[in-house]
């Protein structure tokens, strides 16, 4: 069965870089999107962007340039996400959510790491 | 970015009746091909969202056929008929039209 397995929660520093990681398995890694959501305390649903781990292209929301830097490990079936030079507004929950296999919607979500920026 | 907003319920809602969320987008969520590019989850308390339906109206596996979804063009709705008590939680529709895809805000489910 599809399982996503996200890292534990962080407590960083501000101006501080921070990577997460979304272990899968269950299916061919290397087929899939994986997606990046985001979820600030009490809030909705941001889109971050996507990565194809079977080539290493990616889409980024154009809000989160320059913060979020999307990679995938294809001999571990892994995919990162690192956020850079931490604020306070990046402190939410971060989610992986995999690509549907026959639409376009998010079949299949990881628990979700949660990040702290705090000094 | 296309915007999408969430209507309301009138929480709490008795077990067993019936719950209409609303969504509406800024643009028209029909993509060329015809196809209506529109989500719907569920987030329960302390969970990850879960898919419910997509392309407006078709239900995911494994999901109740009590969870309905309709619209069209800029306008949408998810059913819920007979509530129960596990589909309390947040309700967010999801456009995935286009670049970069967002979320409605969420609407609340509370039972009684």
């Amino acid at each position: 069965q599809v399982q996503l397995q996200q890292s534990g929660a962080e407590l960083v520093k501000p101006g501080s870089s921070v990577k997460i990681s979304c272990k899968a398995s269950g299916y061919t890694f290397t087929s899939y999107d994986m997606h990046w959501i985001k979820q600030q305390p009490g809030n909705g649903l941001e889109w971050i962007g996507w990565i194809y781990p079977g080539n290493g292209n990616t889409k980024y929301n154009q809000k989160f340039n320059g913060k979020a830097t999307l990679t995938a490990d294809k001999s571990s079936s892994t995919a990162y996400m690192q956020l850079s030079s931490l604020t306070s507004e990046d402190s939410a929950v971060y989610f992986c959510a995999r690509w549907g296999s026959s639409g376009w919607y998010f079949d299949f979500w990881g628990p979700g790491t949660m990040v702290t920026v705090s000094s | 970015d296309i915007v999408m907003t969430q209507g309301a319920l009138p929480n709490p809602v008795p077990s067993g009746e019936s719950a209409s969320i609303t969504c509406r987008s800024s643009k028209s969520l029909v993509y060329k091909d015809g196809k209506t590019y529109l989500n719907w989850f569920l987030q329960r308390p302390g969970q990850s969202p879960q898919l419910l339906t997509y392309w407006t109206s078709t239900r995911a596996s494994g999901v109740s056929e009590r969870f309905s979804g309709s619209g069209s063009g800029t306008y949408f709705t998810l059913k819920i008929s007979r509530v129960r008590a596990e589909d309390a939680g947040v309700y967010y529709c999801q456009q995935v039209r286009e670049y970069p895809f967002t979320f409605g805000s969420g609407t609340k489910l509370e039972i009684k």
